[in-house]
């Protein structure tokens, strides 16, 4: 099994400030890594899927990077707004192997 | 929107009883999967399955069983439920094993 570790596991934010997180993930035998966003009372939503090194998604105002030798992985949220609060999951295929979730950061962004 | 549903949202039930939870999706995905994942801990994986009469166990041992006799339909269920069984349960679905996946809604079970 994949040990996949999200930090901090929670964090505050004021309204208009830009912050960001961290997952890491075993390197060896990468094969792909998800972020998913998961707002209280509703499904967890995908963000991102990435499987290249150095690679670079957005989607408004949220992008992540990826680094596969390392094994990391950063969600950066910029000019965050209420509707950002929510937990954000990742999770890392290794070939052969399941998806593996972290624990998830919760983010709160306070008006 | 994804499209795909589960059954009960919420389920109370006393120790003993069977129970089944529906799980179904409309997407066409082949793969479908089944988590569990206790308060402030993360989602475990505990069945999945790649197509029609495939059915696999997860990384997290689970007293439940599955079933896959539609490609859209992927049910779960206890025989006979314990209170370790309270947990919440998500079902996903994907094209792949590698593509997204769209979960549903969970079901919030509580076994007294």
């Amino acid at each position: 099994i994949l040990n996949v570790e999200q930090s901090p596991q929670s964090l505050h934010v004021q309204e208009g400030d830009s912050t960001n997180f961290t997952c890491s993930f075993p390197s060896s035998n990468f094969y792909a890594l998800h972020w998913y966003r998961w707002e209280t009372a509703k499904s967890p939503e995908a963000l991102f899927v990435m499987t290249l090194n150095g690679d670079e998604k957005k989607k408004g105002r949220i992008s992540a990077t990826l680094n596969t030798k390392e094994g990391y992985s950063y969600l950066y949220i910029k000019g965050s707004q209420p509707e950002d609060s929510a937990t954000y999951l990742c999770a890392s295929k290794a070939a052969g192997n399941k998806l593996t979730f972290g624990g998830g950061t919760r983010v709160l962004v306070k008006p | 929107e994804a499209d795909i549903y589960q059954t009960p949202r919420y389920l109370v039930i006393g120790t003993g009883k069977k129970i089944t939870l529906e799980c179904s999706q409309t997407m066409g995905h082949d793969k479908m999967y089944w988590y569990q994942q206790d308060p402030g801990m993360e989602l475990h994986l505990i069945h999945y399955s790649y197509g029609v009469n495939s059915t696999e166990k997860g990384d997290l041992s689970s007293e439940s069983t599955v079933s896959r006799i539609r490609t859209e339909h992927f049910p779960l269920t206890l025989e006979s439920a314990r209170p370790s069984h309270t947990s919440q349960y998500l079902c996903a679905s994907s094209e792949s094993s590698t593509m997204k996946q769209f979960f549903g809604p969970g079901t919030r079970l509580t076994v007294l």
